[in-house]
């Protein structure tokens, strides 16, 4: 049982340019969690989505940013237009149901650098 | 709104010392807490959960305890490694099972 699976592991883009970040929970998880780690800063949730739904967006940026976990395929983070704000690692983490003591598992994040 | 510190942000010791980090939480309605480790540039690994209801969880030379009235929990490394090196992080959920983090303590065992 792979774990979360995310790609790529580094992005480059140009300010202006889109990113898409993308991450494959693992088998059997239906639940989607992502977070922003910026340089020297904590991790931040941005967003919790099920399949097809968006459930908590509390902590997305309220322009540029939007995810997406279609019926079939892995969840995306696109952002759009990126400035070198952006620069962070964004991580993934999945968990089967939303128990009282579910564990979150956590993928190897992707690093993106805006040049 | 949950808020989670950890103390000290850094910390250095020589190889063989026990050693305890802290955390604490302001909002002791939690369902649990979660300790991870993320060495540099790499993801986050669970080291430890542990349930509201529980007041200690081990596992090898980790040993985690949750206070809730108090809003604290520590984790305690005995015989640290060189390995052991990471920054260390705690966590809460909320709600919907979003997690707040700390902002860390950055380990630093000598060989």
């Amino acid at each position: 049982n792979a774990g979360v699976m995310q790609n790529p592991r580094h992005l480059v883009r140009r300010r202006g340019q889109e990113a898409r970040l993308r991450c494959s929970p693992m088998k059997g998880h239906s639940h989607v969690y992502w977070y922003r780690q910026l340089p020297e800063e904590g991790l931040k949730f941005m967003v919790y989505l099920q399949k097809e739904n968006i459930i908590d967006e509390s902590g997305m940026p309220k322009e540029r940013f939007s995810a997406e976990f279609p019926k079939e395929g892995p969840s995306i983070l696109r952002i759009q237009q990126v400035v070198r704000g952006d620069s962070a690692a964004y991580f993934c983490a999945s968990s089967p149901a939303v128990g009282r003591n579910t564990e979150a598992f956590f993928g190897q994040g992707t690093r993106l650098t805006v040049v | 709104k949950q808020e989670v510190t950890q103390i000290p942000a850094a910390l250095s010791v020589p190889e063989g010392e026990n050693l305890v980090l802290n955390c604490s939480f302001t909002d002791s309605a939690i369902y649990n807490l979660q300790w991870f480790r993320q060495d540099p540039g790499k993801g986050l690994t669970s080291l430890l959960l542990i349930q509201s209801s529980q007041r200690e969880q081990t596992s090898g030379r980790l040993n985690a305890s949750l206070d809730k009235s108090s809003g604290r929990s520590t984790l305690y490394i005995a015989a640290s490694q060189p390995g052991d090196s990471a920054t260390y992080l705690c966590a809460v959920p909320g709600s919907a099972r979003q997690l707040t983090f700390g902002s860390g303590t950055q380990l630093t065992v000598l060989p």
